[in-house]
């Protein structure tokens, strides 16, 4: 089974500190994604990186940045956190091999910024 | 870019066949329609892919009409444990290769509620 790990379940951090989330698949997936998750908005696309050291732009990427220095970890960082940025994040991972790609998701990661 | 568009809710009774909607008017044509499951707590859970036509496997079957700006995933015989929010993706993920940003678009998600 594909499994998809999230540093932390829960995180209080607050205003103004670094945040770094950490995500790791097992199943060498080329693409790993960062998502964010809010009552109402649904998911949304934060970052998305197709090979170690490649990242692109999600639907909101502003405030965030991303590291993807081996194939297996992918890491969301929030280089100042800010009350907004309270939300779900979820990791996910997929397979570029397939055109019809299925994503595996983590458990997800409830961050708290005061 | 595909925007999608579902019911924010629905209630079902057990048993009872369901089908959830989703309008996505400006899909690409290289994009494909997803559909994932999330219980609270979780992360979301794939169900269901197609591209065109009908779709079906273990757990759920997908209609997808001829111009492609809708899809329905319908879900038989619904149980207790299918409550749960039902999100559709459209998108094709390669085409954010190099920085095209051919967007991954979920929609806001459904909460189906099933009651005995």
């Amino acid at each position: 089974d594909v499994k998809v790990t999230q540093s932390s379940r829960y995180l209080v951090k607050r205003t103004g500190e670094k945040v770094f989330l950490e995500c790791v698949q097992d199943m060498d997936h080329e693409n790993m994604f960062w998502y964010r998750q809010d009552p109402g908005l649904g998911l949304r696309l934060i970052y998305f990186s197709y090979d170690v050291k490649m990242k692109e732009k999600g639907d909101i990427p502003e405030g965030y940045s991303v590291s993807r220095e081996k194939k297996e970890r992918f890491s969301l960082i929030l280089e100042s956190a800010s009350t907004n940025q309270t939300s779900m994040y979820l990791c996910a991972s997929s397979s570029s091999d397939r055109a019809d790609y299925e994503q595996y998701f983590g458990p997800g990661t409830r961050l708290t910024v005061t | 870019l595909a925007k999608t568009t579902q019911p924010i809710s629905m209630d079902s009774y057990e048993g009872q066949e369901v089908n959830i909607t989703c309008s996505h008017n400006n899909i690409a044509t290289n994009d494909y329609i997803t559909w994932y499951q999330q219980f609270p707590s979780q992360g979301p859970r794939f169900i269901i892919q197609g591209y065109k036509t009908k779709v079906t496997n273990e757990v759920a079957s997908l209609f997808i009409p001829a111009d492609r700006k809708s899809s329905t995933l319908s879900l038989p015989r619904v149980s207790l444990s299918d409550t749960a929010v039902y999100y559709c993706l459209v998108g094709d993920i390669r085409a954010n290769y190099g920085g095209s940003q051919g967007n991954l678009i979920f929609g806001k998600g459904t909460k189906l509620s099933v009651k005995p």
